[in-house]
């Protein structure tokens, strides 16, 4: 059975770096049917898309987090990770990782089946 | 970008039929997925591409996408099925996953 594991640090200072790493569990990372996301959710409010990365390192972005964001692959430790740079106060929230089921449709264009397994969540708290 | 709109809330008794709706332009040529999540915890996929559903979900549970709307319907609602719901596409044009605003299901 597959799971997703966060983990990095619960409190970051303003204008610092935010890491979180997401471990994976009972499957492989390198499959060609899944991306690998990160979702957030500050306190009261609704999913936000951060992005998604393939194994082979091929990455998408929110366009309003663009600027800040990397996310990276570690194949050999089944793992994927977040770098959000120069955070504030709005980035509080808790973080989640997920995997992202993927097909090509008819015309050869990415499509996706939803996220279908979900880790836990980690709550991040940027304060000074 | 692409916009998802969903009500803030739909409340219904028990034993009744829950529809949560998801507006977006022309979201009937996208595939939607439906997610529940109760307090505490992760989301949970309940649909996908429309109406499928992943194994574990009730039969309880249903979707339908056609036109501008998006649907989620809930038969036979249980006090258990009381969570937010957010519907979730895949915008090609933009290679950008977006999220309804969330919709709070209260069970009467």
């Amino acid at each position: 059975q597959l799971q997703l594991q966060e983990s990095g640090p619960g409190l970051v200072k303003p204008s610092e770096t935010l890491s979180l790493t997401c471990t994976v569990s009972g499957g492989s990372i390198s499959s060609s049917s899944y991306y690998w996301g990160w979702i957030r959710q500050p306190p009261g409010k609704g999913l936000e898309w951060i992005g998604s990365i393939y194994y082979s390192g091929s990455t998408y972005y929110n366009p309003s987090l663009k600027s800040r964001v990397t996310i990276s692959v570690d194949t050999s430790k089944n793992q994927f990770s977040l770098k959000l740079s120069s955070v504030t106060a709005a980035d509080t929230a808790v973080y989640y990782c997920a995997r992202l089921v993927n097909y090509y449709d008819s015309s050869g264009y990415l499509e996706y089946y939803g996220m279908d397994v979900w880790g836990q969540g980690t709550t991040v708290t940027v304060s000074s | 970008s692409y916009v998802l709109t969903q009500p803030p809330s739909v409340s219904v008794a028990p034993g009744q039929t829950a529809r949560i709706t998801c507006g977006g332009n022309n979201i009937g040529s996208k595939s939607v997925h439906w997610y529940q999540q109760k307090p505490g915890q992760a989301p949970v996929l309940v649909v996908y591409d429309d109406s499928d559903r992943p194994s574990g979900i009730p039969e309880r549970f249903s979707g339908s996408n056609s036109g501008n709307t998006a649907t989620l319907t809930i038969s036979r609602v249980e006090a258990g099925d009381e969570a937010d719901y957010y519907c979730q596409v895949w915008d090609s044009s933009s290679d950008h996953q977006v999220f309804g605003g969330g919709t709070k299901l209260t069970v009467l």
